[in-house]
């Protein structure tokens, strides 16, 4: 099982659909999850932590699974600008001293007018 | 969160040469590292920049092809030696704060070796 996994995609999405994916990990003494959003040629930009009891921004609900090992985001009346490429960090995926930050390959999602 | 400013953003470069981009934080961070990240590939980690003493990388960099210095806490280089075309990619400095465990990322270098 790799480290940290997501659905490459691409998700098609109509412009106000509910979106949603999953990112599962392989390491259950991971302790840190966050989502970013990489937009073409761009640096990757946090959108947000992932807390044990879940949270919430706006459009955007990130959740946690423990006992299934995945992390999900879930992306209410998907905007044009939603558009872009959402990459899963789980940090301390390796469960050694020199724990490092690994990224999921991630998930491309257009969202279509 | 932590702002950092890479340069160059992009470069265009001829076989055999050698490219330094720089990273420069605006405010005291623990760690630093080295990403790269080729066209339609997630991130790789080339290297963990160590502030005063040397990188530590990640299996498949070596410091004689991607040298990277760390003097103080607030600013590090990366070179990429001797390039090919296959060098050719995104390379990414980012940086965790000293209570933090994001990841904030400098505005990357696009390298293009001809």
């Amino acid at each position: 099982r790799k480290e940290v996994e997501q659905d490459p995609g691409p998700f098609n999405v109509p412009e106000g659909a509910t979106v949603a994916f999953n990112c599962t990990y392989s390491n259950s003494a991971s302790q840190s999850f966050f989502w970013y959003r990489q937009d073409c040629r761009k640096e990757p930009k946090l959108l947000m932590s992932v807390y044990s009891s879940g949270n919430e921004d706006g459009r955007f609900t990130a959740q946690l699974n423990r006992a299934s090992q995945y992390i999900s985001l879930l992306i209410r009346d998907s905007k044009l600008s939603d558009s872009a490429t959402y990459l899963c960090v789980v940090n301390g995926a390796r469960g050694g001293r020199d724990d490092k930050i690994i990224f999921g390959k991630g998930t491309r999602l257009h969202i279509l007018p | 969160s932590a702002v950092i400013s890479q340069k160059p953003s992009r470069d265009i470069c001829q076989r055999g040469t050698s490219l330094t981009i720089q990273c420069q934080v605006d405010s005291q961070v623990t760690m630093m590292f080295w990403y790269r990240q080729q066209p339609g590939q997630s991130l790789t980690l080339i290297a963990t920049a160590n502030q005063g003493s040397e990188a530590t990388y990640e299996s498949g960099f070596v410091i004689d092809k991607f040298p990277i210095s760390r003097p103080n806490l607030t600013f590090s280089t990366l070179t990429v030696s001797n390039m090919s075309p296959e060098d050719s990619s995104i390379y990414l400095c980012a940086a965790v704060g000293p209570h933090d465990v994001k990841l904030f990322f400098g505005s990357g270098t696009q390298l293009s070796v001809l």
